[in-house]
């Protein structure tokens, strides 16, 4: 099984739906959650962070977390054409142990 | 967030020599960073963890010989490509990690001819 999983995709959506993207991971002792978006050629961005249960909402995304099923989202809202890339979850297990999904490759469509 | 740089943003070189690569955190002290490569269309694959001062961690499979890293200061971490090979063309990004989070320099296009 690996750490982070990831739905590949792609997944496409039309411009204005809500884009849903999970993930799933193994560590139950994992803290530290993270969404980096990364466009085609260029490197991940830092996106959403979030630490503790429940959701956190900033601007159009919304992280969900939910540590007793080992599962974390992430939730775009309006999505736009400019949000088509593909979306890495990350986990840190412990202080600098941070591992990567493959990401999910998502596409709005105008 | 925090401000990563890389230098050069892209190199081609010819087979045989050698590449450094420079990796800087521009407004944070960074205790930690992180070396990556990923081919196209591919994941990120963490190659090595270089903590300042002391001698970088290698994932398995990574020549240590081949991949030489250097983080000498709080700021600044260096990784050379040795002998280079056209098989070590790839995108390689580094990254630097403030606290819990991790940001990412814009990375180094290799090419080897």
């Amino acid at each position: 099984q690996k750490e982070v999983e990831q739905n590949s995709g792609p997944l496409s959506v039309p411009e204005g739906a809500i884009a849903s993207l999970n993930c799933t991971y193994s560590d139950r002792v994992s803290q530290s959650f993270f969404w980096y978006r990364q466009y085609s050629g260029k490197s991940p961005e830092l996106i959403m962070s979030i630490y503790s249960n429940g959701d956190k909402e900033d601007g159009r995304f919304t992280a969900q977390l939910n540590k007793a099923s080992q599962y974390v989202s992430l939730l775009i809202r309006d999505s736009q054409p400019s949000d088509s890339a593909t979306y890495l979850c990350a986990v840190n297990a412990a202080h600098n142990d941070m591992r990567f999904g493959a990401g999910t490759r998502l596409t709005v469509k105008p | 967030g925090a401000v990563v740089s890389q230098h050069p943003s892209w190199v081609i070189c010819k087979s045989g020599t050698s590449v450094k690569i420079e990796c800087r955190s521009l407004d944070f002290q960074a205790t930690t960073m992180f070396w990556y490569r990923q081919f196209p269309k591919q994941s990120l694959m963490l190659m090595a963890t270089s903590n300042e001062g002391s001698k970088a961690t290698y994932e398995q499979g990574v020549e240590k010989d081949k991949f030489l890293i250097n983080h000498a200061s709080l700021t600044l971490s260096t990784l050379t490509v040795t002998s280079a090979h056209p098989e070590d063309s790839s995108f390689y990004i580094c990254s630097a990690s403030e606290g819990a989070e991790q940001f990412f320099g814009p990375g180094t296009r290799l090419t080897v001819l």
